[in-house]
């Protein structure tokens, strides 16, 4: 049972244009979210969260929105740079657990 | 803050053998730690929750046996893969929160161990 679900394997997009990452959960339990960027042979590296209190989050280039009614959250990188090539995983969590829960993974490439 | 540090990044050994990895907490005390373990091209596998002071947690299907961890202090929790054979080879991650923090804290995680079983 796949709880947190990213249903684009891979995205392509132009350097200096907008990478929105896409991530579905199944679990109404869950209230806290996350994505991380991973590169090969590496450990992922913490981008930004957004409890399930807030619909929007921002950081810099970085943006999460959050659909509690459509149980869906974005990512939303402007401007995408070369830089962000890698893999970008969502994971969720729930109220008093600690485990996350992670998506698939999508393979985000910065065309320059 | 908040760097996880995993040691060693790359192991090959001969079957049969054991390896441990290291998980430490550099800057911050982590009562809980998690092992993950990624297949290519796949997500990452929770494998276990390890607790200060006490037993680890084990998801369903993951050998208790096989993969022993300690996590003797609030900044270091092991894993050791015990008679390490092929299918074993993996990437193994670990992570870790800082609970001293209030409210939602995300997972910290290491650089992973590239564990090669010849």
């Amino acid at each position: 049972d796949q709880q947190v679900k990213q249903n684009s394997p891979s995205l392509s997009v132009q350097e200096g244009r907008i990478s929105i990452l896409n991530c579905d959960y199944t679990n109404s339990m869950f209230d806290y979210f996350l994505w991380y960027k991973k590169y090969p042979a590496e450990g992922p590296t913490f981008l930004i969260s957004i409890s399930s209190i807030k619909d929007k989050n921002e950081d810099g280039r970085f943006t999460v929105f959050l659909n509690k009614s459509a149980k869906h959250l974005s990512l939303h990188i402007v401007p995408s740079q070369p830089g962000d090539s890698a893999v970008y995983f969502c994971a969720a969590s729930s109220k008093g657990a600690q485990k996350l829960v992670f998506g698939q993974g999508t393979r985000l490439t910065i065309n320059p | 803050g908040a760097v996880v540090s995993q040691h060693p990044s790359w192991v090959i050994c001969k079957s049969g053998t054991s390896v441990k990895i290291e998980c430490r907490s550099l800057d911050f005390q982590a009562t809980t730690m998690f092992w993950y373990r990624q297949f290519p091209k796949q997500s990452l596998m929770l494998m276990a929750t390890s607790n200060e002071g006490s037993k680890a947690t084990y998801e369903q299907g993951v050998e208790k046996d096989k993969f022993l961890i300690n996590h003797a202090s609030l900044t270091l929790s092991t894993l050791t893969v015990t008679s390490a054979h092929p299918e074993d080879s993996s990437f193994y991650i670990c992570s870790a929160r800082d609970w001293g923090q209030e409210g939602n804290q995300p997972q910290h995680f290491g650089d992973g161990t590239r564990l090669s079983i010849l």
